[in-house]
């Protein structure tokens, strides 16, 4: 089982629509997690960081899921420029930072 | 303050010759993290380094790569004897305490 899993997509949906994304992870002692952008050719940017409380940054909201094992990101009212390759990551409490293989989100117009 | 660097943006290599990536951190950040991302593929951790001191190199080959962070100057990346299977892009990112990373933009690494 790979550490960090995601649907790779395509997830194609409208602009204003609202899009969820989940990511599982295999190592229950992970610590931290987050959610990182990547565009096409470009390097990852963080997005979010997820706590364990949930949190929302405008039109994004992680979630943590401990018992389950999993983070997702919702994206509201999605815009044009949302299209991306969206990177789940989990630390496993050092410096070790697991990397998702992605999903990709086009918004259409 | 500027990002980070990296140079160069793209590299094309012939097999047998040797590559060297180049970061240059944040400034103030101590902490370089180097990844290798292939086409399709998620970034895969190479080696982690502090200031003249390489942490966890538990992601890099044994043979044929190394990685240096020295006291002055920028992260280097070195592949000696590329191969067609080192294609790919490189990032560095660095971080001011081991936890947020800021990424450059990637060496773009083609070997005919």
């Amino acid at each position: 089982r790979k550490e960090v899993e995601q649907d790779p997509g395509p997830f194609n949906v409208p602009e204003g629509a609202t899009v969820a994304f989940n990511c599982t992870y295999s190592n229950s002692a992970s610590q931290s997690f987050f959610w990182y952008r990547q565009d096409c050719r470009k390097e990852p940017k963080l997005l979010m960081s997820v706590y364990s409380s949930g949190n929302e940054d405008g039109r994004f909201t992680a979630q943590l899921n401990r018992a389950s094992q999993y983070i997702s990101l919702l994206i509201r009212d999605s815009k044009l420029s949302d299209s991306a390759t969206y990177l789940c990551v989990v630390n496993l409490g050092t410096y070790k930072y697991i990397f998702g293989t992605g999903t990709r989100l086009k918004v259409l117009a | 303050n500027a990002g980070v660097m990296q140079n160069p943006r793209h590299l094309v290599r012939r097999r047998g010759q040797e590559a060297r990536l180049r970061c240059s951190p944040m400034k103030g950040h101590s902490h370089v993290y180097w990844y290798r991302q292939l086409p399709e593929e998620g970034l895969k951790f190479m080696v982690y380094l502090q200031k003249e001191n390489i942490i966890d190199e538990s992601g890099m080959p044994k043979e044929r790569f190394s990685a240096e962070f020295p006291k002055e100057g920028p992260s280097i990346l070195r592949i000696q004897q590329v191969v067609r299977g080192d294609s790919a892009a490189y990032f560095c990112a660095s971080s001011p305490d081991g936890e947020t990373q800021y990424f450059g933009p990637g060496t773009r690494l083609l070997v005919l």
